[in-house]
């Protein structure tokens, strides 16, 4: 079975300073991953994603992500965060086969950015 | 476009009543599914669709129907509401293996 874990409950940082949310991933074979955030009371809102290619991908936001086969990893990057940025972050994988093309999601990170 | 669009966005209902929560899309999307969301456990599967006429059982399907009868709609339907149901629940649709498009959520409450 798949399965997505993000290891940090939340996430502290000053505004300014750079940010990382982390994400490992388990899969049978290569995923496809996916970065979302979550404002309060809101859906979920696509960041990034992982198919294929570089192993850096640029998003929304000024947000990038690092795709690490070896280390099973796929963690969240910003140089400088913002306050605007403190929200509810989620993690996702998807097996490239099998899997029945279902989206697996890891617990979510809170990121809070102070001033 | 509305992308994908779910109802009502607030429901109170009380333990043994059934009710339906209606998803669409209008992206033309293969693949549906609905979450429930749970503080501190993220977004678990309920039941997906990989098409219509096509449904399968997510991580968490119990007490939870579906059917896919067309593209557009995904309803999911509580058959005899429980108060381990109250939950935020979303509907997402996508084309593999591209992202997941999320609705704006349902928020049920069962007394």
């Amino acid at each position: 079975a798949q399965s997505v874990a993000q290891p940090e409950d939340q996430v502290n940082v000053a505004e300014g300073n750079p940010l990382t949310v982390k994400c490992t991933y388990s899969v049978s074979g290569n995923p496809y991953l996916f970065w979302y955030v979550q404002y309060p009371n809101r859906g979920l809102q696509f960041l990034l994603k992982y198919i294929t290619g570089d192993n850096l991908v640029k998003g929304s936001y000024g947000f990038e992500a690092e795709f690490n086969k070896s280390q099973t990893s796929f963690h969240l990057k910003k140089p400088s965060a913002l306050v605007s940025d403190s929200a509810l972050y989620f993690c996702a994988v998807r097996a490239v086969t099998g899997g029945g093309n279902k989206l697996t999601f890891g617990t979510g990170t809170q990121l809070k950015v102070e001033l | 476009n509305a992308g994908v669009t779910q109802t009502p966005k607030f429901q109170v209902l009380k333990t043994g009543q059934s009710m339906t929560l209606q998803c669409a899309q209008d992206m033309n999307h293969e693949y549906m599914s609905w979450y429930r969301q749970d503080p501190g456990m993220g977004l678990r599967l309920i039941h997906y669709s990989v098409g219509a006429g096509i449904t399968d059982q997510g991580e968490v399907p119990n007490g939870y129907n579906v059917s896919r009868s067309t593209t557009e709609d995904f309803p999911l339907r509580l058959l005899s509401a429980a108060p381990s149901q109250t939950s935020v629940y979303f509907c997402a649709s996508s084309q593999p293996p591209g992202e997941a498009f999320f609705g704006q959520g349902t928020r049920l409450t069962v007394v």
